[in-house]
């Protein structure tokens, strides 16, 4: 079983729906990632949340709205999304932003923009 | 520009032989490298990794090297299961930084034939 679970699995949407992803760690971790997954491209950092503050954006159009309310749930707003915006988005945490250790991924929400 | 390159995107490999997985690197900055493994509907899992300060780490049947000079990291499984047959990605941050400076490579999908 995952420490780190993501909800929905798959997601379907058109582009002027509104939807959320979610995202529950169980690992007493401080830090939690949203990353983007496209086909043929590296893993893409999108937010990092330090302690339930924003730490870092890495440029994200803001159709993109992160949400942490506390250190073991992260959530991903989804609003007015283009096709091109279809992807495999993973949450990830750590003990702290700094650890040296490895990422924990929980196993992707499957997004398709219509 | 990518910082971490995979320039193979597939290997294949008969069961029992070495698996070799390059990785090539362009920041100097970068002194801290990690190996994951993602299987088909999950998310990635953190394998192995090595810090600047050395040129090879062991893990059971991996092992990591490292050439700073070249720039270049390798991972070496020996001896190879089907059970390895995944994506593997190359990943590379500067010690003194975050997870989120973590750069992923694109990836290389490794198939390891009975």
């Amino acid at each position: 079983e995952t420490g780190v679970t993501q909800t929905p699995r798959h997601l379907v949407m058109g582009m002027t729906n509104k939807k959320s992803l979610k995202c529950e760690q169980h690992l007493g971790h401080n830090a939690m990632y949203w990353y983007k997954q496209s086909a043929k491209k590296p893993l893409e950092l999108m937010f990092v949340y330090s302690l339930e503050e924003r730490v870092e954006n890495n440029s994200v159009p803001s159709r993109f709205s992160p949400e942490c309310p506390n250190s073991s749930h992260l959530f991903l707003h989804l609003h007015t999304l283009q096709p091109e915006d279809s992807a495999l988005y993973l949450c990830a945490s750590s003990r702290d932003q700094r650890t040296t250790g490895e990422l924990f991924f929980g196993e992707g929400s499957r997004l398709t923009v219509l | 520009d990518q910082q971490v390159k995979q320039n193979s995107p597939s290997l294949s490999v008969q069961e029992g032989r070495i698996s070799i997985l390059n990785c090539d690197y362009t920041n100097s900055m970068f002194d801290y490298f990690l190996w994951y493994k993602k299987y088909p509907a999950e998310g990635p899992t953190f394998l192995i990794s090595i810090s600047s300060i050395k040129d090879k780490n062991e893990d059971g049947r991996f092992t990591v090297f490292l050439n700073k000079s070249a720039k270049h990291l390798s991972l070496h499984i020996v001896p190879s299961q089907p059970g390895d047959s995944a994506v593997y990605f190359c990943a590379a941050m500067n010690y003194g930084g975050s997870q989120g400076n973590l750069i992923f490579g694109k990836g290389t999908k490794l198939s390891v034939k009975p």
